[in-house]
């Protein structure tokens, strides 16, 4: 399809990892992005990772890329209560930086 | 860091008048920036690539004739909703790039915007 497929929800035990997963469309993106969204605030760059890679590692985020399958998964270890807000994966498509098509979002819920 | 603001940050409106959402980079020079639209629960959709001193291209569906952009210096862009109908009641929200560094783009927090 055309779309970036994330799933809508996930619900984590404080201390815990949590796994939000990404299927993206175009094979020849350049960069691939997770962005955080907190109630009121803008999006927030997490992290990014260039089409070439297949892992990225950033204090408690992990960044793992299957281009064949055009999936990408955020690990984010030990997860906090703050952690809460919605994750969205980006795609940036074509040739021209910055033109990034977003997946729906995953709103991840972290329990004390 | 690199800061994004946005004015106004809501507004209601009634269908057929015009509204102008203003998006400024407050602490670098963009060269480029970006027009979204996000409705509830949705995804961002991007609408159109600002480029400073050079008309707007617009994605696949959206209306130019209807979603106004200028980009008249590095730190502004302006989004004008012209004769807004109900169902252009959505979420606006601009990104900026930073013209030193184009593998990251800094978001603005949003335009809510309310056609009655």
């Amino acid at each position: 399809g055309e779309d970036v497929e994330q799933s809508l929800f996930l619900s984590v035990r404080e201390g815990d990892s949590s796994v939000i997963n990404c299927t993206y469309t175009d094979s020849s993106s350049t960069y691939l992005y997770w962005y955080k969204q907190e109630p009121g605030a803008g999006l927030q760059l997490l992290t990014y990772i260039f089409s070439n890679m297949d892992m990225k590692q950033d204090q408690r985020l992990t960044v793992l890329l299957n281009k064949k399958d055009k999936h990408l998964s955020l690990r984010i270890a030990d997860t906090q209560t703050g952690d809460s807000a919605i994750y969205f994966c980006a795609e940036n498509r074509g040739s021209t930086l910055g033109r990034l098509y977003f997946g729906r979002g995953t709103q991840l819920t972290v329990w004390p | 860091g690199a800061v994004v603001s946005q004015h106004p940050s809501w507004v209601i409106c009634k269908s057929g008048t015009s509204v102008k959402i203003e998006c400024r980079s407050l602490d670098f020079q963009a060269t480029t920036m970006f027009w979204y639209r996000q409705f509830p629960k949705q995804s961002l959709m991007l609408m159109a690539t600002s480029n400073e001193g050079s008309k707007a291209t617009y994605e696949q569906g959206v209306e130019k004739d209807k979603f106004l952009i200028n980009h008249a210096s590095l730190t502004l862009s302006t989004l004008t909703v012209t004769s807004a109908h109900p169902e252009d009641s959505s979420f606006y929200i601009c990104s900026a790039r930073d013209g030193r560094r184009l593998d990251e783009q800094f978001f603005g927090p949003g335009t809510r915007l309310t056609v009655l």
